[in-house]
């Protein structure tokens, strides 16, 4: 069974701060990485997509793959309120996705 | 943009009903999914396609059936509405294997 694994949070940063969010995965055969944004009620987003070792930057956004450790992170500087939201790793199976739970974050004011 | 559009934002069914949820994409993709979200579970897919008349069961499509006529349309059908399948269902679509999925925006359904 492909897991793909992250802390349920919530994750609680203030306003201005960098947010750290984790994500492992099972199978080391997972050739796609993605981080999809969902706010309360509303359907995911997709924020970002990394196929390579490294960093990826967009914006505010950096995602980080390791495929070594099997671990893909999403950073989040500056935070703003407005990105309060659950956060869903998905990482690509033999034929679909395989998503995480997700992380919720709260960032305060 | 690549539009997936869900036919109903809210709908209540009673228990014992046919339920049909509609969804539609713009932009000639092969692949669609269609999952269910309920709280502390995540996202469940039912089923997927990757065309026209294929479908593929995903891993919880006990009391569900699709159908894909046309490329750009995916159909979930509820046979029998039964309450444990009060939930959001969200509709998928992909261009390939590799590429992240575009959602709709989701229907959330609550049978009586």
């Amino acid at each position: 069974q492909k897991e793909v694994e992250q802390n349920s949070g919530p994750l609680s940063v203030p306003e201005g701060a960098i947010a750290s969010l984790n994500c492992t995965y099972s199978d080391r055969g997972s050739q796609s990485f993605f981080w999809y944004r969902q706010y309360s009620g509303k359907s995911p987003e997709l924020i970002m997509f990394i196929y390579s070792n490294g960093d990826k930057e967009d914006g505010r956004f950096t995602a980080q793959l390791n495929k070594a450790s099997q671990y893909v992170s999403l950073l989040i500087r500056d935070s703003q309120p407005s990105d309060s939201a659950t956060y869903l790793c998905a990482v690509t199976g033999y034929s679909t996705l395989t998503f995480g739970k997700g992380t919720m974050l709260l960032v305060s004011p | 943009d690549v539009k997936v559009t869900q036919s109903s934002r809210y709908l209540v069914k009673r228990t014992g009903e046919k339920v049909f949820l509609e969804c539609v994409q713009d932009m000639d993709h092969e692949n669609m999914f269609w999952y269910r979200q309920d709280p502390g579970l995540g996202l469940r897919l039912i089923y997927f396609s990757y065309d026209v008349k294929m479908k593929e069961k995903g891993d919880i499509p006990e009391g569900y059936s699709v159908s894909r006529e046309k490329k750009e349309r995916f159909s979930l059908i509820l046979e029998s509405a039964s309450t444990n399948q009060t939930s959001m269902y969200l509709c998928a679509s992909s261009l390939s294997g590799n590429y992240g999925y575009t959602f709709g925006s989701g229907t959330r359904l609550t049978v009586v």
